[in-house]
């Protein structure tokens, strides 16, 4: 049971380029969330999906679109990259939309735009 | 509108002493508490949370919180600090009100634990 994970784990981009980061989750969630971390800024969400078929905007979701390919995965794409999108991204997911239920995460995608 | 606070950049301690990672939160209805960690590179993980009913709240690693709703604050605390403790804590609430999806982290704490 690998929970969540992602691919790829480090990538470097150039100004305008493009890259699509992989999310996967083997818990038979309902609900997965893309966020990047910033240093002193805790984490942003930036799309969300609910359930399979459906995604929504988060706090932060100009420059990016996402993809809810099927109920495991949930890909996140930079259409042109810029320096302000240089962060960490996390994947996590949870077992439905509910107040109650925590959220679990990924190990990261470091990302650097130059 | 909702906000979590994490006052101290970071919070040193000497291992076998407790240790006390405070968070103070802002919402408009119930609130929904979480506490997170990271380890370095590494995802967050899932240490406890407040739901509603008791206000002390036992989680992973023999960490606990308490839930102070006059004083709106949701601090982290564990008896004795292992060096193994030592990692960015994250608190982060949920508002009924705003929703199950929004969910605000705080800046995050970072957790010395010396020998």
């Amino acid at each position: 049971n690998a929970g969540v994970t992602q691919t790829p784990k480090f990538q470097v981009l150039k100004t305008g380029q493009s890259m699509t980061l992989q999310c996967a989750q083997d818990m038979n969630h309902n609900s997965m969330y893309w966020y990047r971390q910033d240093p002193g800024m805790g984490l942003r969400l930036i799309y969300y999906s609910a359930s399979e078929g459906t995604t929504d905007k988060g706090e932060v979701p100009n420059g990016y679109n996402v993809s809810r390919l099927n109920k495991r995965e949930f890909s996140l794409r930079l259409e042109s990259a810029a320096p302000s999108q240089t962060s960490v991204y996390f994947c996590a997911s949870s077992e439905g939309p509910m107040l109650t239920d925590t959220q679990y995460f990924g190990p990261g995608t470091r990302l650097t735009v130059l | 509108a909702q906000s979590v606070a994490q006052p101290e950049d970071q919070v040193n301690v000497a291992e076998g002493n407790p240790l006390t990672v405070k968070c103070t939160y802002s919402v408009s209805g119930n609130p929904y508490l979480f506490w997170y960690v990271q380890y370095p590179n590494r995802g967050l993980q899932f240490l406890l949370k407040y739901i509603t009913g008791d206000n002390l709240v036992k989680g992973s690693y023999g960490f606990e919180a308490e839930f102070n709703k006059s004083q709106t604050s949701f601090h982290l605390k564990k008896p004795s600090a292992l060096v193994s403790d030592s990692a960015l804590y994250f608190c982060a609430v949920r508002d009924a009100r705003a929703g199950g999806f929004k969910t605000i982290f705080g800046a995050g704490t970072r957790l010395f634990v010396k020998a």
